[in-house]
């Protein structure tokens, strides 16, 4: 089955620290992946995708890197801001079924000043 | 412009009543979703159309009833909720919505229910 598992939260970080937050998936095929970032009381936003294996999608400094080697899509920014503080959601669709997403749990992540 | 548009905001209704919560698009999107999100928890799918067709149900109580009257638009209609239907309902649209297919799903800002 399908499936996402993302780190656990929340994530405090100071600004301009630097950012991981871990993504791997379970897949019967060849998945597109995506994370979404969710703000304070809002929808989704897409941040980023990638569709195949080594794409590297990136927006806004965070970038992700299909790896099929590892099953993973983790997500990295150099140097976080305030503004970054939000839910970021690790997410994969499945190209060889209907559009459906599954969803990570989600990781909270706080920026202070 | 990758908006999707909802209405209303926020949404308070007793467990007799009967309302109904709107999104729409103007990207020539043909496949439109319905999720809803509990607190502190990632969106679960609740309906899909595809080509203004019903294509996907998630096994979702009668008391939520979709609509999609037109590409552009889709309802949401509510009636004898639950309290714990409390929630964000999020609506998202794809460009193609067709199996085999990647698609993006762009989402709205949500609709949060409260049920009393």
């Amino acid at each position: 089955g399908n499936s996402v598992t993302q780190m656990e939260g929340p994530v405090t970080l100071s600004e301009e620290a630097f950012l991981t937050i871990n993504c791997t998936y379970t897949a019967t095929g060849y998945p597109s992946l995506f994370w979404y970032v969710q703000y304070p009381g809002e929808g989704l936003q897409l941040l980023l995708k990638a569709t195949k294996a080594d794409d590297k999608g990136s927006n806004k400094g965070f970038e992700a890197t299909y790896r099929k080697e590892t099953t993973s899509f983790h997500l990295e920014k150099g140097s976080v801001q305030v503004s970054d503080s939000a839910v970021y959601f690790c997410a994969l669709s499945e190209k060889t079924g209907a559009n459906n997403l599954f969803f990570g749990t989600g990781t909270r992540l706080t920026v202070i000043p | 412009d990758t908006e999707v548009t909802q209405t209303p905001k926020h949404l308070v209704m007793g467990m007799t009543n009967k309302k109904s919560l709107k999104c729409e698009q103007h990207m020539g999107h043909r496949a439109m979703y319905w999720y809803k999100q509990k607190a502190k928890k990632p969106p679960e799918l609740m309906f899909v159309y595809s080509y203004e067709k019903l294509s996907i149900n998630e096994s979702v109580p009668s008391r939520f009833s979709p609509e999609c009257p037109n590409s552009s638009l889709l309802n949401l209609h509510l009636h004898a909720l639950q309290p714990e239907d409390s929630a964000l309902y999020l609506c998202a649209s794809s460009p193609r919505g067709v199996a085999g297919v990647t698609d993006t799903q762009y989402f709205g800002p949500g609709t949060r229910l409260t049920v009393l």
